[in-house]
């Protein structure tokens, strides 16, 4: 599996928008980007996904970098709840396994 | 909003004891995973699970686990002699692998916390 690489932790204010950066220099042309989060005692939860063009969804964006090989997360104003850990995943076509790695521990201030 | 739901939210057993750790995943899915998350340590792929057999499993997943679809709702996981290492969350997820879906978005359970004493 491809590999990704994420800070280890970040802090932003409350009602902020915040950035959460991936690195993924190898990844393949089939290799989707996805972003699930993990909150306190609960499962992991999707959060997003793309390919190669820029997604929004209700819950965030995706900003994925021309050559691929980096992408941003972008929460446009968080909230407390916000506060996880934010894995970035890639996975090839039709594969099922999401191999998780430890993410990013976003810590949000009131 | 459907969710994948798992029972019991708590198991505690003796080592060497069966569990059974129990899931439904939502209705219209066809792609059943379980992982696990040992405390502090990252979530790890068990198995996947599509029309009614395997379709993939790690290395954890030895002759100890096992998994079935008994009825049209139920997804399950069975660890026959519980270990020490066996201790962690386990959860269940689900996806959609449709036609017109070229990748899987999988929906995670809450989680059973598996204490093996």
């Amino acid at each position: 599996d491809a590999k990704t690489t994420q800070p280890n932790s970040m802090e932003s204010n409350e009602e902020e928008p915040v950035h959460l950066p991936c690195n993924h220099s190898t990844i393949s042309g089939t290799d989707y980007i996805h972003w699930y989060r993990q909150l306190p005692s609960q499962g992991p939860e999707y959060v997003i996904h793309g390919l190669t063009s820029n997604v929004n969804n209700r819950m965030a964006s995706l900003a994925i970098a021309e050559d691929r090989k980096s992408s941003t997360l972008i929460l446009h104003r968080a909230t407390l709840r916000d506060a996880a850990v934010y894995y970035c995943i890639l996975s090839d076509f039709g594969n099922e396994k999401l191999t998780f790695g430890t993410g990013t521990r976003l810590t949000i201030i009131p | 909003e459907p969710e994948v739901t798992q029972t019991p939210s708590h198991q505690v057993t003796q080592m060497g004891q069966e569990v059974i750790l129990r899931c439904v995943p939502i209705s219209n899915h066809l792609y059943f995973y379980w992982y696990r998350q040992i405390l502090g340590q990252k979530v790890e792929f068990l198995v996947s699970f599509y029309n009614n057999e395997i379709s993939e499993k790690s290395e954890i997943f030895d002759d100890q686990f096992s998994v079935e679809r008994p009825d049209g709702s139920n997804f399950t996981l069975k660890i026959r002699s519980t270990k020490l290492e066996d201790s962690a969350m386990y959860f269940c997820a689900s996806g959609w692998l449709g036609t017109t879906e070229v990748t899987d978005t999988q929906y995670f359970g809450p989680g059973t916390r598996l204490t093996v004493l």
